[in-house]
């Protein structure tokens, strides 16, 4: 059974710093990997969308990684903003379309 | 184009009571999804339903039922609510790709309370 684990649960950073958020799954037979922000209180927006046969994928200032091999993928902040703060959640995508979500890390990047 | 809708946004329910949370998407997707969020957690997948006509348990079907109405349209009932389903449920929609690939278009949640 695929699981998908986020370290940490929880970040908080001053303004400005470069941060890594880390995500490990279990079973490496993924399709794609996708990473979503969520605000307190909101619903899911899309960040990064990696297929398997992607290393990665930039958008802006934000870098996701996939290393199917070792069951890894990071997401990459540069220069955070106290505007980062959410949550992050990392999910995979199984056989047949199925997405298996993190517990996600709540960043905290503060002024 | 809306996306994935999801109504009501709010509700309130006492324990026993029944309802139906609807969802609707506009982009002729194929397969549609019901998820759960509790605090602190990912998003667990509750059922779905990979064609019209068709629908399967996920990781946590107890306690409730859906309906795939036509292509547009996937239901999900609670028919005796219990204070455990609490949670905020997330509808999502997705199609394959020309490159095998699948990306979930997610709606903004219904935010149910079970008292």
């Amino acid at each position: 059974k695929q699981e998908v684990t986020q370290i940490p649960a929880a970040l908080s950073v001053p303004e400005g710093e470069n941060l890594v958020l880390n995500c490990s799954f279990t079973d490496s037979a993924i399709y794609n990997l996708q990473w979503f922000r969520q605000d307190p209180g909101k619903g899911l927006t899309s960040l990064l969308l990696i297929q398997s046969s992607q290393r990665e994928q930039t958008s802006g200032r934000l870098n996701a990684s996939l290393d199917k091999s070792s069951g890894r993928s990071t997401l990459y902040i540069a220069a955070s903003q106290p505007g980062d703060s959410a949550t992050y959640l990392c999910a995979v995508y199984n056989q047949g379309g199925k997405l298996i979500f993190g517990q996600g890390t709540e960043l905290s990047v503060k002024p | 184009n809306a996306g994935v809708t999801q109504t009501p946004k709010f509700q309130v329910l006492k324990t026993g009571q029944s309802m139906t949370l609807q969802c609707a998407q506009d982009m002729n997707h194929n397969s549609m999804y019901w998820y759960r969020q509790d605090p602190g957690m990912g998003l667990r997948l509750i059922y779905y339903s990979a064609s019209e006509g068709t629908t399967d348990k996920g990781e946590v079907p107890n306690g409730y039922n859906v309906s795939r109405l036509n292509k547009r349209e996937f239901s999900l009932r609670l028919e005796s609510a219990a204070p455990s389903q609490t949670s905020v449920y997330f509808c999502a929609s997705s199609e394959l790709m020309m490159t095998a690939t699948y990306e979930q278009y997610f709606g903004p949640g219904t935010r149910l309370t079970v008292t």
